[in-house]
């Protein structure tokens, strides 16, 4: 399995476009996270999916932050408009939710900078 | 709420050294543990859990993590640190409940290995 795979890698984008990451977890697996990295707060997670249905997105900052689930294979985060406070590392992961003994997978990141 | 607490923010240990990175954690009932590792650049890589069973679980890379009930506390070893294992690792705990689907992760700990 190629894992949980993410793009882009990089992104430099300026300050009010719009930011669309991609994801694809891992086959099989039913529940999927983003996350979001930065020095200051650390790993913070963002909203997380069980069989495609938002269940958790308490953590997503504001509106200008959307997340969508179509189906089991492929996941966005959007953020419109960006701003440079943006900037962070975004992780994707993704677990089989049916067993609680079942440990997360991370996608490399997308590092996105908004100047 | 669940949660963990890393109370170091770096560890630094020469070469060769036992090593061991500690963790706390916050939850009613049995805990479900990971400790996942963080190279440069990458994203998060799963290291080891704790189930149930042994208290003594050993893990990838050579690691391994005592759970100890009475301390509520999960930390993680490695008899002999190599500089290889210089990385930011972090603990976390699964949620239970309505929240059975997320991981709830500490602030990280940069680990240091000199040569």
């Amino acid at each position: 399995d190629a894992g949980v795979i993410q793009s882009p890698r990089h992104e430099v984008t300026e300050m009010g476009q719009e930011v669309t990451l991609r994801c694809k977890p891992i086959s099989g697996h039913n529940s999927l996270f983003w996350y979001r990295q930065t020095m200051m707060r650390g790993l913070e997670l963002l909203i997380y999916f069980n069989n495609n249905v938002p269940i958790d997105d308490s953590g997503m900052p504001e509106d200008r932050f959307s997340a969508k689930m179509p189906n089991a294979s492929f996941s966005t985060l959007k953020i419109q408009p960006s701003e440079p406070r943006d900037s962070a590392v975004y992780f994707c992961a993704s677990s089989a939710r049916t067993e609680m003994n079942t440990e997360a997978f991370f996608g490399q990141g997308t590092r996105l900078t908004v100047v | 709420a669940q949660s963990v607490a890393q109370p170091e923010d770096q560890v630094n240990v020469a070469e060769g050294n036992p090593l061991t990175v500690k963790c706390t954690y916050s939850v009613s009932g049995n805990p479900y543990l990971f400790w996942y590792v963080q190279y440069p650049n990458r994203g998060l890589q799963f290291l080891l859990k704790y189930i149930t069973g042994d208290n003594l679980v050993k893990g990838s890379y050579g690691f391994e993590a005592e759970f100890n009930k009475s301390q509520t506390s999960f930390h993680l070893k490695k008899p002999s640190a190599l500089v290889s294992d210089s990385a930011l690792y972090f603990c976390a705990v699964r949620g239970k409940g309505s929240t059975l689907g997320r991981l709830y992760f500490g602030r990280g700990t940069q680990l240091t290995v000199w040569p």
